[in-house]
């Protein structure tokens, strides 16, 4: 079956360290992203990408990372620039190329912070 | 910059009734899609209904219908004969004509389905 995995489902981080959420998506689509949810803020765009190797920051980038070395995978990375990194994380992925366009999501990884 | 605006935080429906979700969103595209997205306790977002800018016929999908307008930037959901499962959170959301661009959300309406 096709879809969007990500991974852990859940993640504990200690303060100070670095931690990369995966997301791996056998859609064949073009464009990812990263959102993040927060009670009461819906989902907040933090980057996406369009195609390999490029990448764009979205609303709340500071403190997270990203790399597309492969069209499956668009991995997250939370550094510890990140001040309150506790947070529900989703990964999203779509095509520009059929006109039923939509984004498909992950199941999420809740990451937090101990 | 595009802004997606849901006024209800809480709904709440009696089973079997019918509720309206309300979405109003700023834009300068003229070409664009629109979006409701359900996700239940489980977290999986979950499309429930796509409209085109373009199509002035509204979007239907069994139970779920929206009213769009788009002179007014208005995009409500209407879910009739509610049942249990449609408990969740909805959320709006706007993409630009291309696809490929992310999509913005508003912050959501909890709905809540009363037995």
């Amino acid at each position: 079956d096709g879809g969007i995995t990500q991974s852990p489902k859940y993640l504990f981080r200690k303060e100070g360290q670095n931690v990369t959420l995966s997301c791996e998506q056998n859609l064949n689509h073009d464009a990812m992203y990263w959102y993040r949810q927060d009670p009461g803020q819906g989902l907040r765009l933090i980057y996406y990408s369009q195609i390999v190797n490029d990448f764009q920051k979205g609303d709340i980038a500071e403190g997270y990372s990203v790399s597309r070395e492969k069209k499956e995978s668009f991995p997250l990375t939370v550094t510890s620039a990140q001040k309150n990194p506790t947070a529900f994380y989703l990964c999203a992925s779509s095509t520009g190329q059929d006109y039923n366009t939509e984004a498909f999501f992950g199941q999420g990884t809740r990451l937090t912070v101990v | 910059a595009q802004t997606v605006t849901q006024s209800q935080p809480e709904m709440s429906v009696q089973e079997a009734e019918t509720v309206t979700l309300s979405c109003t969103y700023d834009t300068s595209e003229n070409n664009y899609y629109l979006f409701w997205y359900k996700q239940p306790p489980s977290r999986q977002m979950i499309l429930v209904i796509r409209q085109e800018a373009y199509k002035q016929q509204n979007a239907t999908e069994n139970r779920f219908s929206v009213n769009f307008q788009k002179a007014a930037k208005s995009f409500s959901l209407k879910i009739s004969d509610s049942q249990l499962g449609d408990t969740a959170m909805y959320f709006c959301a706007f993409m630009k004509d291309s696809g490929n661009t992310p999509l913005v959300f508003g912050k959501g309406t909890r709905l809540s389905v009363i037995a």
